[in-house]
């Protein structure tokens, strides 16, 4: 278990709705990464916060967005909901000079 | 643009002998490359890591090879057990594409490995 929790496991949508997706980073880990991963695909960079700042993007556009705490505590946003955001989203958190360690996801479904 | 390719989708492999999972790049930025095993419903974990000026790293069973001129990685799994089925990513650190501490990793699509009893 790496100590990453991620709230909800589960969740179903509809089109054009808004979700908040949640990650408790692990213990004195100060950066959170968030992927996305589609089915048969691997992980894809969606951001990464480190000290309550976005630092780092990946292609993805503007309606994904994110916070993060000063626990380091972090969520994912994402507005407008398309069928195509249906995925696992993945919650990883990093110290310095450390990997990063993986959430077990949530599973998004946009109906 | 895959800039990390996994080409074989699946792998089967007998207990007791070698698993090897081959992975591509195309990003010669890339200057850190890692595996991870993934379970089902479970997140993705660290397995081994290789810095790009080696060519080899080895813990336990588990050792991956780096061809920095053919751009190609491959992780070597030796005696192979039930217990490692499952779904393998290779994942690259481009230090170049911010962040902090590993960055932003590009991910492989994944390598199903099944060791069969």
């Amino acid at each position: 278990e790496t100590g990453v929790t991620q709230s909800p496991t589960h969740l179903i949508k509809t089109r054009g709705q808004q979700v908040t997706l949640r990650c408790s980073s692990q213990s004195g880990h100060n950066t959170v990464s968030w992927y996305q991963q589609a089915l048969g695909q691997g992980p894809q960079f969606i951001f990464q916060y480190y000290r309550e700042e976005e630092n780092g993007r990946g292609n993805f556009p503007p309606r994904f967005s994110g916070l993060q705490f000063p626990n380091y505590s972090s969520e994912l946003n994402v507005n407008a909901l398309e069928l195509d955001d249906s995925a696992l989203y993945l919650c990883a958190s990093s110290g310095k000079g450390e990997g990063q360690y993986f959430g077990a996801g949530t599973r998004l479904s946009v109906l | 643009d895959q800039q990390v390719k996994q080409n074989s989708p699946s792998l089967s492999v007998q207990e007791g002998r070698i698993s090897i999972l081959n992975c591509d790049y195309t990003n010669s930025m890339f200057d850190y490359f890692l595996w991870y095993k993934k379970y089902p419903a479970e997140g993705p974990t660290f397995l081994i890591s290789i810095s790009s000026i080696k060519d080899k790293n080895e813990d336990g069973r588990f050792t991956v090879f780096l061809n920095k001129s053919a751009k190609h990685l491959s992780l070597h799994i030796v005696p192979s057990q039930p217990g490692d089925s499952a779904v393998y990513f290779c994942a690259a650190r481009d230090p170049n594409a911010g962040g902090t501490s590993y960055g932003k990793l590009t991910f492989g699509q994944g390598t199903i490995l099944t060791v069969h009893p």
